[in-house]
């Protein structure tokens, strides 16, 4: 089955500066790479996704860029704000398996402003 | 986006009771639902795929006669925590998706926080 391993599993920035996360996937069939942000005791939200055929995708702050052949996928926030701070996740899954997510550890991210 | 309910968000219950946790989509059919269960500060691991009107499929080392799926319709799927005690305290979390291509965005339940006493 489908391994995903994140890094770091807690990221410190100072307001202003850019995050960077680092997530690896083990399943070459997967295609489909979500982003969540999970504030505590809260649902996931997504923040972005990227697809198999797309190697880079931004939303004003936030990026990601998908290595299909290094079979790695990264988040970045430009201009770090202190509501920001959350923990964030990245999965993989097959579009065909009707969204069986398989996620990574998580990220704890702090902007001390 | 789509909206999926859960309940309840919170429960107490002694051990060796049941428990049952409800999944709704709410403004969308969903023929496959997914439970998760998250421990504090801990990814989400998924338990099982919930297949309306079949049995539901469970991840590797998730025991199906503790955690039951039944999803009974479209837009809702339950998932009862039998005998409970207090290691299965935890934060239960169901997601779905509208389905087909390109509409593969999970949404996410609130989140169920159960407590075994």
């Amino acid at each position: 089955g489908e391994n995903v391993e994140q890094h770091p599993s807690t990221l410190s920035v100072q307001e202003g500066d850019s995050a960077v996360i680092k997530c690896t996937y083990s399943d070459s069939a997967s295609n489909y790479f979500p982003w969540y942000k999970q504030e505590l005791g809260k649902r996931p939200q997504l923040i972005i996704d990227i697809r198999s055929n797309v190697g880079e995708k931004k939303d004003q702050r936030i990026a990601v860029t998908l290595n299909k052949t290094a079979k790695h996928f990264s988040l970045h926030i430009t201009e770090t704000q202190p509501e920001d701070s959350a923990v964030y996740f990245c999965a993989a899954s097959r579009e065909a398996a009707g969204n069986k997510l398989t996620f990574g550890g998580g990220t704890r991210v702090l902007v001390k402003p | 986006g789509a909206v999926v309910s859960q309940h309840p968000s919170r429960v107490i219950c002694k051990s060796g009771t049941s428990v049952k946790i409800e999944c709704r989509s709410l403004d969308f059919q969903a023929t496959t639902m997914f439970w998760y269960r998250q421990f504090p500060k801990q990814s989400l691991m998924l338990m099982a795929t919930s297949n309306e009107g079949s049995k539901a499929t469970y991840e590797q080392g998730v025991e199906k006669d503790k955690f039951l799926i039944n999803h009974a319709s479209l837009t809702l799927s339950t998932l009862t925590v039998t005998s409970a005690h207090p290691e299965d305290s935890s934060f239960y979390i169901c997601s779905a998706s509208r389905g087909g291509f390109k509409n593969t965005e999970a949404f996410f339940g609130q989140g169920t926080r159960l407590t075994v006493v």
